[in-house]
């Protein structure tokens, strides 16, 4: 089973910024925090991670709550585009040290 | 483009058919996935080959038989399938100790 829970749907406005929450509750010390996002019939794409830190990069943001036990992705700008499933996982790696396990994630969908 | 191929992207097979799916990526990885994603289900993942040795097998049924040549190519061998194992068969590849993992599009297919 995902250590995640996430809203299973949200709506946003274009141009607003859509902030989407995860709680993980029982993530460990050496758990990482990612995001991911699969828009429809594609493969899922990369977003972002975290472990304690605050992070941006160019598509989003991710806020870890300081006893880690939950977390905020905010896209700033929503578009039509960012239409998608987005999945929040917890995991050791990333790579094949820890193998991504998916739950059902958040639908967002962003409206003109 | 996540520099991730997968060919084909749709595939219909009968029940008693032998088919491969290929998985390509050229990114300079060496760990490569299978997931499934059934409808209505999150994805799964099924195999993990890291420097071309499998390191994870999730229980996955043996009508389905990956092999992985190099480090760039990634098979999925089908045989006897049953109408239950139509889906979205995604590859995705990473370095061993990278966060990311790329995506490809994705085969779609329908066992009849």
């Amino acid at each position: 089973d995902a250590k995640t829970t996430q809203p299973t749907s949200m709506d946003c406005a274009e141009g607003r910024a859509a902030n989407l929450p995860c709680n993980h509750s029982t993530i460990s010390g050496n758990e990482y925090v990612y995001w991911y996002r699969q828009i429809h019939s594609q493969g899922p794409q990369y977003i972002i991670h975290g472990l304690k830190n605050n992070e941006t990069n160019e598509m989003a943001s991710l806020i870890i709550t300081e006893d880690r036990k939950s977390s905020t992705l905010i896209l700033p700008h929503a578009t039509l585009r960012d239409t998608a499933v987005y999945y929040c996982i917890v995991q050791r790696y990333g790579g094949s040290q820890g193998n991504l396990i998916f739950g059902k994630g958040t639908k967002l969908s962003v409206k003109p | 483009e996540t520099g991730v191929t997968q060919t084909p992207r749709h595939l219909v097979m009968g029940m008693t058919n032998k088919k491969s799916l290929k998985c390509e990526q050229h990114l300079g990885h060496n760990a490569m996935y299978w997931y499934k994603q059934s409808a209505k289900k999150p994805l799964e993942l099924m195999f993990v080959y890291s420097l071309e040795e499998r390191v994870e097998n999730n229980s996955v049924p043996s009508r389905f038989s990956p092999e992985c040549p190099n480090s760039s190519h990634l098979f999925l061998h089908l045989h006897t399938l049953q109408p239950e194992d139509s889906a979205l068969y995604l590859c995705a590849s990473s370095h061993p100790r990278g966060h990311e993992q790329f995506f490809g599009p994705g085969t779609r297919l329908t066992v009849l």
